[in-house]
């Protein structure tokens, strides 16, 4: 119950496509879902987050859409750039319910994105 | 925004001795911080959760007395890998927690030799 499933594992996209990336959890405790950014040889650097009280959150050309029935939660890259090729973590914690909570991460997605 | 900084970086020790490696909020205080383990390619593996002036809570099967954890105040915590061996050679990042989520550190490579 506290396994955060992301998918696809890698994903190629083309210069100025769309990069969509999946994630799915179990525990209905959850309440904060963020997606973090990781270059080789560097820490995980938070991108966006979203709350369960709202279905879509949108920063820069980044946006996370979240369906709380499904359980289920992605990531989608507008104009997708070839700077923006790293590996994406979504994760997920009971942020509000004390002190512990800590964040279950999904797999990784290694994002290739081609000039 | 919120900073995590750890240091050092890089590392390269001998076998046989131990390694600190240390972990700060610079501009908020974290009564909770996290320290993972990651393996080449794959996801952040949770070993242990600090709490200010508490024991830490560790994993399963990550030894507490190989990995010593100390969080002894609200802007610092350390890991000190002990009797490091070649098997220990990995990359390290610790995770503070604040009031609006997680923030990590820029994660420290260490390599036993």
């Amino acid at each position: 119950q506290q396994q955060v499933k992301q998918s696809p594992q890698s994903l190629i996209v083309q210069k100025g496509g769309i990069s969509i990336i999946n994630c799915a959890y179990e525990n209905t405790a959850f309440d904060y879902f963020p997606w973090y950014q990781q270059f080789p040889g560097k820490g995980p650097a938070l991108l966006i987050a979203i709350r369960p009280d709202v279905s879509e959150k949108k920063e820069g050309r980044f946006t996370i859409s979240f369906n709380k029935s499904a359980k289920q939660f992605s990531l989608h890259i507008m104009d997708s750039q070839p700077g923006d090729s790293a590996t994406y973590f979504c994760a997920a914690s009971n942020l509000d319910g004390g002190s512990q909570g800590n964040l279950i991460f999904g797999k990784g997605t290694k994002l290739s994105v081609k000039p | 925004g919120a900073v995590v900084s750890q240091h050092p970086s890089r590392v390269i020790c001998k076998s046989g001795t131990s390694v600190k490696i240390e972990c700060r909020s610079l501009d908020f205080q974290a009564t909770t911080m996290f320290w993972y383990r990651q393996f080449p390619k794959q996801s952040l593996m949770l070993m242990a959760t600090s709490n200010e002036g508490s024991k830490a809570t560790y994993e399963q099967g990550v030894e507490k007395d190989k990995f010593l954890i100390n969080h002894a105040s609200l802007t610092l915590s350390t890991l000190t890998v002990t009797s490091a061996h070649p098997e220990d050679s990995s990359f390290y990042i610790c995770s503070a927690r604040g009031i609006d989520g997680y923030t990590f550190g820029s994660g420290t490579r260490l390599t036993v030799v």
